[in-house]
């Protein structure tokens, strides 16, 4: 109950596609959703977040698609350039007097110039 | 502002050996973490500090693992004695006590490879 699972694993889209990742979980007690992006050799960076209280969020290129009902989310990155190129992290979090996060395996987006 | 900071970046050792990393916030950052990423995985998560207290180690391997936060700021994770599984990257990370959002900033990593 405590997984979150993520697809696919690796992600090939050519320069100025949408690259497309998913996320489900199971634990309806999440409530904050973020993706990180890792370059190789760097430690994660939050890219964008979102709360169960809205079903999108954008940030310039960067979208997030919640469906509560279903317990998915996805990212969705618009005109995919090289510089994308890395391993992308869906979360969910639970705030239980401090947030404990749970990650998903990883997606690892290749974007062909 | 300065980053999370981590050292060693690396460290090779014998399996039954020890080895301990070490972690610096963000300055005034309350919330520390540390992660074990074995290679094609996500972090995860091995104990959490909120000031000098621990928020949850449940998934920590205390026969093995250790860590601690001194004056609630710089930590510590030791494993004593490693074994081959314990091969993967260490992350700490840090963040401000939120409320709705939680923002972890991670450092670059230590790689540890036990053979």
């Amino acid at each position: 109950q405590q997984q979150v699972k993520q697809s696919p694993q690796s992600l090939i889209v050519q320069k100025g596609g949408i690259s497309i990742i998913n996320c489900a979980y199971e634990n309806t007690a999440f409530d904050y959703f973020p993706w990180y992006q890792q370059f190789p050799g760097k430690g994660p960076a939050l890219l964008i977040a979102i709360r169960p209280d809205v079903s999108e969020k954008k940030e310039g290129r960067f979208t997030i698609s919640f469906n509560k009902s279903a317990k998915q989310f996805s990212l969705h990155i618009m005109d995919s350039q090289p510089g994308d190129s890395a391993t992308y992290f869906c979360a969910a979090a639970q705030n239980t007097g401090g947030f404990k996060t749970i990650f998903g395996a990883g997606t690892r987006l290749f974007v062909k110039a | 502002e300065a980053g999370v900071a981590q050292s060693p970046r690396y460290k090779i050792i014998e399996k039954r050996q020890s080895v301990a990393f070490w972690c610096n916030p963000i300055s005034g950052h309350a919330t520390l973490y540390w992660y074990q990423q074995i290679l094609g995985q996500g972090p995860k998560l091995l104990i959490q500090f909120q000031n000098n207290g621990v928020v949850d180690d449940s998934q920590l391997p205390k026969d093995r693992f250790s860590a601690e936060r001194l004056k609630g700021v710089d930590s510590t994770l030791k494993i004593q004695p490693a074994k081959l599984e314990d091969s993967a990257v260490y992350l700490c990370a840090s963040s401000l006590v939120g409320v709705d959002t939680d923002t972890q900033y991670f450092g670059p990593g230590t790689r540890l490879t036990v053979l």
